[in-house]
């Protein structure tokens, strides 16, 4: 069956590490992979889409990967802010590219001052 | 610049009942999009309009019917509200032509079936 997994147990760090979410998949060929964060009461935000074709990608403080292989992508944030905190997304295509996205059930990133 | 503006924010309706949750962008973009969100389960596609004029089925359409007014408003109809329905209904717009591009989200909308 096709399936898409982020960790389900909440993330906690300190202010100022790294933090690293992790989105895995099967049976799926997508061609493009996003990224989105969503706060509580509102609607998820777009922050990066990472082509098949594309090994990573960066914008500010964020990275992302993605292995095709391995079928997994890694969502990187450096030197992390308790502002950071939220729930992470991601989606990829459900095949190739029809514009129509399955979503993980999210990432929950509490940041501790 | 207002970008997806969905009403009402939040509905309680009993089992039975009709309701139209509305749906407007000003970012002109071609695609639109009806999503639920339950715990634990993550955004499910219910319907998606590709262009004005166009719908298509999601991952859930059943209980569903949509309407693509025109280029800027897509609606979701429930019919016969059932609570299994309770759910968090968020629209998106993307200006999709072909290649993936981001989504662009409502704030959603909290709806109860009693």
């Amino acid at each position: 069956s096709q399936k898409i997994e982020q960790n389900s147990e909440a993330l906690n760090i300190q202010e100022g590490k790294t933090a690293t979410l992790t989105c895995n998949y099967t049976n799926y060929s997508p061609a493009y992979l996003q990224w989105y964060r969503q706060d509580p009461g509102r609607g998820p935000v777009f922050l990066l889409l990472i082509r098949e074709n594309e090994k990573e990608k960066r914008k500010e403080r964020l990275k992302v990967t993605f292995d095709t292989t391995l079928k997994q992508s890694l969502f990187h944030i450096t030197a992390s802010q308790p502002a950071d905190s939220a729930t992470y997304l991601c989606a990829l295509d459900r095949s190739g590219n029809t514009g129509k996205l399955i979503f993980g059930q999210g990432t929950t990133l509490q940041v501790k001052p | 610049n207002a970008g997806v503006t969905q009403t009402p924010k939040f509905q309680v309706l009993k089992t039975g009942q009709s309701m139209t949750l509305q749906c407007a962008q000003d970012m002109n973009h071609n695609s639109m999009y009806w999503y639920r969100q339950d715990p634990g389960m993550g955004l499910r596609l219910i319907y998606y309009s590709a262009s004005e004029g166009t719908t298509d089925k999601g991952e859930v359409p059943n209980g569903y019917n949509v309407s693509r007014l025109n280029k800027r408003e897509f609606s979701l109809r429930l019919e016969s509200a059932a609570p299994s329905q309770t759910s968090v209904y968020f629209c998106a717009s993307s200006d999709y032509r072909g290649i993936n591009q981001p989504q662009h989200f409502g704030d959603g909308t909290r709806l109860s079936i009693l």
